[in-house]
């Protein structure tokens, strides 16, 4: 079975904090996607990245940043110098190269306090 | 941002009525899928479709329905509306799916529907 747990339910930091969101999944696959989305209080669902099982790459796009490990079955994300519009709910998804289904953790509702 | 409308936005209904939502695109993207979003558990997949009158079931299906009769357009019903189904409901689009997806998925703003 699959499974993306998202262990933090709640994380309040003040601006300009640093701050990692956590992403633990569990797979068979041997090639899966995993993806990070952000749901501000608007209520949208914004995609932000996309990682496949073969790439192992760290990414940095401006102050966010994904470190991906196979070993550990993580994909954690950070955020440096943390905003007050970096407040949102932030989901990590799995998507089994199988059936193409998105299967999303619990959410890390993140509070960036000014 | 990726052309996706849900309608409508907001609904109150009553229970043992049926409802509609509606998900229309202008991307011409194959895949389509309803999910609902509750508290404490992200969202969950209802059913999706790869293709016009091809759908299939996801985690949650019990007591919805879907049509796809256009490639622009996907339906969900909910035939006889509970309290359970209480929630937000958010149409996606991708443009594959299946064996080999890693193309992300897009999502509408979302219907907030509230049975009461």
């Amino acid at each position: 079975a699959q499974k993306v747990t998202q262990a933090q339910t709640e994380i309040s930091v003040v601006e300009k904090e640093d701050v990692t969101l956590d992403c633990v999944y569990e797979t068979r696959d041997t090639t899966y996607y995993l993806f990070w989305y952000k749901q501000p209080p608007s209520g949208e669902l914004v995609f932000l990245i996309r990682r496949n099982s073969f790439d192992e790459q760290n990414e940095i796009s401006g102050r966010y940043s994904w470190n991906f490990q196979k070993s550990t079955s993580s994909f954690n994300f950070t955020i440096t110098a943390s905003q007050v519009v970096d407040s949102a709910v932030y989901f990590c998804a799995l998507s089994s190269s199988n059936t193409g289904k998105l299967i999303f953790g619990q959410g890390t509702t993140l509070q960036v306090k000014p | 941002d990726a052309g996706i409308t849900q309608s409508p936005r907001h609904k109150v209904t009553e229970t043992g009525t049926p409802v509609t939502l509606r998900c229309h695109q202008t991307e011409n993207h194959r895949y389509m899928y309803w999910y609902r979003q509750d508290p404490g558990h992200g969202l969950r997949l209802i059913h999706y479709s790869y293709g016009v009158k091809d759908t299939d079931k996801g985690e949650v299906s019990d007591g919805y329905s879907v049509s796809r009769s256009k490639t622009e357009d996907f339906l969900l019903t909910l035939e006889s509306a509970t309290s359970s189904q209480t929630s937000v409901y958010f149409c996606a689009i991708s443009e594959s799916g299946g064996l080999g997806s890693n193309q992300p998925q897009h999502f509408g703003d979302g219907t907030r529907l509230s049975i009461l």
